[in-house]
């Protein structure tokens, strides 16, 4: 069975930092891209970050220069670090599967939220 | 950068179909993803490559493309079926190479 696990979310000051964990189990993780995917209170879904199998990374740029994706496959394991957070930046952060030829997520993890707040 | 327009809200009684639909340019060239999401709960995949359903999602999902607009339709729908409905194309010309719409809230009366 498909798992992803987030963890590391918690409450930061503006300009702050924060590393975004992501554990995964069941599958073949070395084999997948991965990405987060990121859920302010009461709004829609937003893609933040990618990473595939090769290790090449993508962002949007209202991330990029701040938030780094990467990941350790010996460890089954997706990170994001966020620097600089903005109060926009408060949200629950998804760790999600790439498949569907990479144009899409099958596997979902449950969420882990960062509030960004003084 | 790629844009894809979901009405805000769609309500059905039980038993009818629900048509949640998802616009954008041309968006018939593209493949279409749907995800469902139910109140604090992560998406989940509903419908792939426009008209797909991953196993384990009811054959009473479909969903079809054509020219600027795709469709996700729910026959028979049923009061667990409530939940928020999220479109999705990949497209390299988007600063998001990642665009989901904006969210439909199914009600089912």
């Amino acid at each position: 069975e498909v798992q992803l696990v987030e963890s590391g979310g918690g409450l930061v000051q503006p300009g702050g930092s924060l590393r975004l964990s992501c554990a995964a189990s069941g599958f073949t993780f070395s084999s997948y891209d991965m990405h987060w995917v990121r859920q302010a209170t009461g709004k829609g879904l937003e893609w933040v970050s990618a990473i595939g199998t090769a290790g090449d990374t993508y962002y949007p740029g209202s991330v990029k220069g701040r938030f780094t994706i990467s990941r350790e496959n010996a460890k089954n394991s997706l990170y994001l670090q966020m620097n600089s957070l903005r109060a926009g930046d408060t949200a629950v952060y998804y760790c999600a599967r790439g498949a569907i030829a990479a144009q899409g997520f099958d596997y979902w993890g449950q969420g882990t939220l960062v509030t960004v707040s003084s | 950068s790629y844009v894809l327009t979901q009405p805000p809200s769609v309500s059905v009684a039980p038993g009818k179909t629900a048509r949640i639909t998802c616009g954008g340019n041309n968006i018939g060239s593209k493949s279409v993803h749907w995800y469902q999401q139910k109140p604090g709960q992560a998406p989940v995949l509903v419908i792939y490559y426009d008209s797909d359903r991953p196993s384990g999602i009811p054959e009473r999902f479909s969903g079809s493309n054509s020219g600027n607009t795709a469709t996700l339709t729910i026959s028979r729908v049923e009061a667990g079926d409530e939940a928020d409905y999220y479109c999705q194309v990949w497209d390299s010309s988007s600063d998001h190479y990642w665009v989901f719409g904006g969210g439909t809230k199914l009600t089912v009366l």
